[in-house]
């Protein structure tokens, strides 16, 4: 059981360029959601899903897309980088009322 | 609206002393969920506690314990004997089942530097 695993764990981008963040969690979890946490700052929610198929914003969504084709895959698109997107992101999951279990993060800077 | 504070923005402590990080939280909903959350400097973060809004009973986990109070809108966690180890940026969530989205609300964070 490997919980919440996010590939890849860094990377630099170039303005202009875009990239994919990968989620993956294997604990059946219908809820999952992409947070950014800016340096020195708390979490901002970017989308979230509630199942396979269903997916929504959250407070910043701008700059980014996602997909939930299956119960355990939640990757998140970054089209055209900006500098502004430098941050760290997390990727988490749940299952009713309960903690959302995060993954382990990806620091991400663009230049 | 939701909102979770968390006021005190960095705290430091001397080894073994108590801290208290406080949370006051703002809902409308009659049901919901309350969380806090580690984050060492490694960056992961961490899992502590759960509770939902019909148990007001106060947990105790080893040198850490939490004070759940509805009266007061506050959900505040104290750390006996502080060590080194404890050093890090604790956040406090709030979740409801509204909307079935369940997304957190989360506080600001406080950091805590506990010095040897």
């Amino acid at each position: 059981n490997a919980g919440v695993t996010q590939t890849p764990k860094f990377r630099i981008l170039k303005i202009g360029q875009s990239m994919t963040l990968q989620c993956t969690q294997d604990m059946n979890h219908n809820y999952m959601y992409w947070y950014r946490q800016d340096p020195g700052m708390g979490l901002k929610l970017i989308y979230y899903s509630v199942g396979a198929g269903i997916t929504d914003k959250g407070e910043v969504p701008n700059g980014y897309n996602v997909s939930r084709s299956t119960t355990e895959d939640f990757p998140l698109r970054l089209e055209l980088a900006a500098p502004s997107q430098t941050s760290v992101y997390f990727c988490a999951s749940k299952t009713g009322s309960y903690e959302q279990y995060f993954g382990p993060g990806t620091r991400l800077t663009v230049t | 609206a939701q909102k979770v504070t968390q006021a005190q923005t960095e705290i430091s402590v001397v080894e073994k002393e108590d801290v208290t990080l406080d949370c006051v939280y703002e809902t409308r909903d009659t049901t919901y969920y309350l969380f806090w959350y580690k984050q060492p400097p490694s960056g992961e973060l961490v899992f502590l506690i759960r509770r939902n809004s019909f148990d007001e009973q106060n947990e105790i986990s080893g040198r850490y314990s939490w004070n759940f109070q509805k009266s007061t809108s506050s959900f505040n966690f104290t750390i006996t004997a502080s060590q080194v180890v404890d050093s890090a940026v604790y956040f406090c969530a709030l979740s409801s089942p509204v909307s079935g989205t369940y997304k957190y609300i989360f506080g600001t964070g406080t950091r805590l530097k506990v010095l040897a």
